[in-house]
C-alpha cells in the first residue's frame, strides 16, 4: 500500500521567506502526486500535480513543487511566502498502478508571519 | 458550473439519531469519494463508488452507509449516530481517466453530542 509522509505537521515562516512543505512517498511504479490546500473552513482545492510530463510543475498562486524519483520526494515550494498563503497543505499520490484512488498525508499547517 | 456541492454545512446530532449527508456534482465525473477529517489525522476514505451503481469500502467504513443515488448524487448514511463520528465530512469526484486528480466539495462540519 501506498504511503505519504509531511515532514512538520506546523511550519511558520516570515511574510516573503521561502516557502519549503516536504512530502515523501512510498512507490513501486511511478506514480501521479498532487499537492491540495486548505483554507480555514473550506475544502481541498487543487493547487498542482505530477503526472510524468516534466519533473519541475507549477501550481497556482506561485507555487511549485519537483519530483524526484531517486529520493521519492515531492517537495513543494513558493520563492516568497505572502500572509494569503496561510493554510493547510496536503500531499497527496495514487494508490498503484492503474489506481483512481488517492493516499494523503497528514497535512502541513503553514503560518507567515508578518 | 458549481463542481461538488454538499448539504447541510453544519449539524449537530444527538447520540443515537440518524441523518444522511448529500452530495452532488455536475462534472460528469464515474468516481465520487467520502472523507473525514480529524485534526492530526488528515483525510480518512469512508467509502467510494467507482460508478454508478457500485460502492466498496475505504480505510474506516464503520458506522456509515452510503448509497449511489445516480452518477450526479452519492449520500452518506449515519444509522446511529455515535460522539466519535464528531468530525468535518468531505464529498469528492474524479473522472476515470488517469491522473484522477479530485475535486472537493466545501464539507459538513457535524457534531454528535
Amino acid at each position: 500500500a501506498q504511503s505519504v509522509t509531511q515532514l512538520g505537521s506546523h511550519v511558520s515562516v516570515s511574510e516573503g521567506a521561502l516557502v519549503l512543505l516536504r512530502c515523501n512517498y512510498s512507490s513501486s511504479v511511478p506514480p501521479y502526486l498532487f499537492w491540495y490546500v486548505q483554507y480555514p473552513n473550506q475544502g481541498l482545492q487543487l493547487l498542482l500535480k505530477y503526472t510524468s510530463a516534466a519533473t519541475l510543475v507549477k501550481g497556482i498562486n506561485g507555487f511549485e513543487a519537483e519530483f524526484k524519483k531517486s529520493e521519492t520526494s515531492f517537495h513543494l515550494t513558493k520563492p516568497s511566502a505572502h500572509m494569503s498563503d496561510a493554510a493547510e497543505y496536503f500531499c497527496a499520490v495514487t494508490s498503484g498502478a492503474g489506481s483512481y484512488q488517492l493516499t494523503f498525508g497528514k497535512g502541513t499547517k503553514l503560518s507567515v508571519i508578518p | 458550473n458549481a463542481g461538488v456541492t454538499q448539504t447541510p454545512k453544519f449539524q449537530v446530532l444527538k447520540t443515537g439519531q440518524s441523518m444522511t449527508l448529500q452530495c452532488a456534482q455536475d462534472m460528469n465525473h464515474n468516481s465520487m469519494y467520502w472523507y473525514r477529517q480529524d485534526p492530526g489525522m488528515g483525510l480518512r476514505l469512508i467509502y467510494y463508488s467507482a460508478s454508478e451503481g457500485t460502492t466498496d469500502k475505504g480505510e474506516v467504513p464503520n458506522g456509515y452507509n452510503v448509497s449511489r443515488l445516480n452518477k450526479r448524487e452519492f449520500s452518506l448514511r449515519l444509522e446511529s449516530a455515535a460522539p466519535s463520528q464528531t468530525s468535518v465530512y468531505f464529498c469528492a469526484s474524479s473522472s476515470d481517466r488517469g491522473p484522477w486528480e479530485q475535486y472537493f466539495g466545501p464539507g459538513t462540519r457535524l457534531t454528535v453530542t
